[in-house]
């Protein structure tokens, strides 16, 4: 099993849809989760950190649920430069309490359509 | 304050030369990461370094990669006797000191390509 799976798609939607995307992960340890977007050949970026009391910055809601392991990234009023794929990503603090090393899924695209 | 930079952007080799990855992190992060990402997959972790001393290196290879961080300079990423299946986009990332935050951020990559 992956440490963090996430569904491929590709999600297309029209503009100005809402949009959800879901991940797991396996390892109860992890600490710190996160939702990256990466472009077309191009490095992660971060969207957004992800606590359990939910967070939002604008179109983007981000939610985890440590007890199922889950985190969700929901995206409204979708923009055609929203075409992208989102990473999820989470980590567990090393034991020299510096540092962290990041387990990626795979990702998941979207396809913003006119 | 420029970000992570990585050189080359692209890099060629034939099977069996070496392949050099620089890594430079953003100013005042003291600890740098590598990632690999093979074709149509995910980011894989290779190595976390701090200055001169390596402190994961759990994803890295067994044979032919190494990496370093040096007192001075640039962090490098280094594969001898390339083979075809090392052809990937190689990232690094940095972040700032234990304690003052754990988020990663990413250079534009390396593209290697083995011929």
């Amino acid at each position: 099993r992956k440490e963090v799976e996430q569904d491929p798609g590709p999600f297309n939607v029209p503009e100005g849809a809402t949009v959800a995307f879901n991940c797991t992960y396996s390892n109860s340890a992890s600490q710190s989760f996160f939702w990256y977007r990466q472009d077309c050949r191009k490095e992660p970026k971060l969207l957004m950190s992800v606590y359990s009391s939910g967070n939002e910055d604008g179109r983007f809601t981000a939610q985890l649920n440590r007890a199922s392991q889950y985190i969700s990234l929901l995206i409204r009023d979708s923009k055609l430069s929203d075409s992208a794929t989102y990473l999820c990503v989470v980590n567990k603090r090393g034991l020299t309490g510096g540092g962290n090393k990041l387990t990626f899924g795979t990702g998941t695209q979207l396809k913003v359509e006119l | 304050n420029a970000g992570v930079m990585q050189n080359p952007r692209h890099l060629v080799r034939r099977r069996g030369q070496e392949a050099r990855l620089r890594c430079s992190p953003m100013k005042g992060h003291s600890h740098v990461y590598w990632y690999r990402q093979l074709p149509e997959e995910g980011l894989k972790f290779m190595v976390y370094l701090q200055k001169e001393n390596i402190i994961d290196e759990s994803g890295m290879p067994k044979e032919r990669f190494s990496a370093e961080f040096p007192k001075e300079g640039p962090s490098i990423l280094r594969i001898q006797q390339v083979v075809r299946g090392d052809s990937a986009a190689y990232f690094c990332a940095s972040s700032p000191p234990a304690g003052l935050a754990d988020t990663q951020y990413f250079g534009p990559g390396t593209r290697l390509t083995v011929l």
